[in-house]
């Protein structure tokens, strides 16, 4: 089973409100990240974990927050949404290099 | 930085055309090269990675050689399906190890592709 699953699929939030964002997988992999996919742009990688070490891209540091309770999930963590966090989310997982997606979690900000 | 440049899309084809995707990268490291396919309502999914300069990487029909000389990593098909349909990213990685999925993506092609 090579499924990474995220919830919600769809939010819905406020200018100012936090948005918690959810990613698992079961196959173990060791790695885990968030990608930020905007119409007629590159996906654009937010952060990763390896394990439990978090990295985190320089532009982006300071407007997303994760955590890893155990090697199965990841969650991506906004502390005040902003209009221009509206975006589709992919999470994956790797295992030598080949990134496994969820379906994504697609974020509208009003 | 790295970056990748591909087909702006979308691109519409018959069934049974051929197609070719260009990619185009920049990257002061040795990368690893990849295309993903994003079908509809699905996340992206490896089509397949090419490690090393020179080579090919190939599946469903789908190929792109590693041009390290020019920079290059075009994807192209020989005659392309309805079920192609789908948008192709083009990436690299100029990473090692548990950091390997660590991508530069393009902006995506969108292919249809009318029966």
């Amino acid at each position: 089973d090579t499924t990474v699953k995220q919830n919600p699929r769809y939010k819905l939030a406020r200018v100012g409100k936090p948005v918690n964002l959810i990613c698992s997988q079961t196959m173990n992999h060791d790695t885990m990240y968030w990608y930020q996919k905007k119409p007629n742009q590159a996906p654009k990688l937010l952060l990763f974990y390896y394990d439990k070490i978090l990295n985190r891209e320089a532009d982006t540091f300071e407007k997303f927050q994760s955590s890893r309770p155990n090697n199965s999930f990841c969650s991506l963590y906004i502390g005040s949404a902003g209009l221009e966090y509206s975006a589709m989310y992919l999470c994956a997982s790797s295992r030598g290099g080949t990134l496994y997606f969820g379906e994504g979690s697609r974020l509208i900000v009003v | 930085g790295d970056s990748v440049t591909q087909t702006e899309g979308p691109v519409t084809l018959s069934e049974g055309t051929s197609l070719t995707v260009n990619c185009s990268y920049e990257t002061k490291q040795y990368p690893t090269l990849f295309w993903y396919v994003q079908y509809p309502g699905e996340g992206p999914q490896l089509l397949f990675k090419v490690p090393k300069a020179n080579e090919k990487g190939s599946s469903r029909g789908f190929e792109a050689t590693y041009n390290k000389e020019a920079t290059s990593f075009h994807l192209q098909k020989a005659s392309v399906q309805e079920s192609d349909s789908a948008v192709y990213y083009c990436a690299l990685s100029d990473q090692r190890g548990s950091a390997l999925g660590r991508l530069h993506f393009g902006a995506g092609t969108q292919l249809i592709v009318i029966p």
